[in-house]
């Protein structure tokens, strides 16, 4: 059983769409960490999340903590080619150690 | 310096072969790990070193065999590998365990694409 859902699995949508990726879990994270990976590459943070409810923006792409910091969502704004790759939200427990515990990931492929 | 290097880039071996994976990094991170991740999937923890220390092995089978020589450096010894272990092997690192949370994130390499014949 994976401790971070995300959905949707899959996602292909034309350029200049909207779309939004969810990563909810039943468990309580200390921090969030959002992903992008390209094929052939190893993932590449994009962002973290610390504080319950808190909004993130980077250029197109925004992000939010739930006030319970136990899901997180990813809203793309006039999705680009160049955003597509695998979306990965991240996570880390409270006195875990060095425990990060991963999403079942986001296949996004923008169409142009 | 921010990143972490990997080597090689691809590899590809026989059932009977040994080959090493290695990892570098000179952030000054004291936790490093070794993931397994198939395509479109997300990434397997294998081991975490911590302060040169295992400190999680998640019942990898003993034909893969970490090394983490200093805190700088993590090997993956390989032996008798099988074909399903054909995946992409990630090394990341992370700062240490009381670092505060914005900073506590992982930093990955740019994978070593195995292939077992």
């Amino acid at each position: 059983t994976q401790l971070l859902e995300q959905s949707p699995q899959f996602l292909s949508i034309q350029e200049g769409e909207n779309l939004t990726v969810y990563c909810n879990s039943s468990s309580v994270f200390s921090s969030l960490q959002w992903y992008r990976q390209e094929p052939g590459e190893g993932p590449v943070l994009l962002v973290t999340v610390v504080t319950g409810g808190e909004v993130k923006k980077l250029k197109r792409l925004t992000f939010q903590f739930g006030d319970a910091r136990k899901d997180s969502s990813l809203h793309i704004t006039a999705a680009q080619p160049g955003d597509t790759g695998l979306y990965l939200c991240a996570g880390r427990r409270v006195n875990t150690g060095n425990q990060f515990y991963f999403g079942t990931g986001t296949s996004l492929t923008v169409i142009p | 310096d921010t990143e972490v290097t990997q080597t090689p880039k691809h590899l590809v071996m026989g059932m009977t072969n040994k080959k090493s994976l290695k990892c570098e990094q000179h952030m000054g991170h004291r936790a490093m790990y070794w993931y397994k991740q198939k395509a479109k999937k997300p990434p397997e923890l294998m081991f975490v070193y911590s302060y040169e220390k295992l400190s999680i092995n998640e019942s990898v089978p003993s034909r893969f065999s970490p090394e983490c020589p200093n805190s700088s450096l993590l090997n993956l010894h390989l032996h008798a590998l099988q074909p399903e272990d054909s995946a992409l092997y990630l090394c990341a690192s992370s700062p240490w365990e009381g670092a505060p949370s914005g900073a506590n994130v992982l930093t990955f390499g740019a994978g070593s694409r195995l292939t077992v014949l």
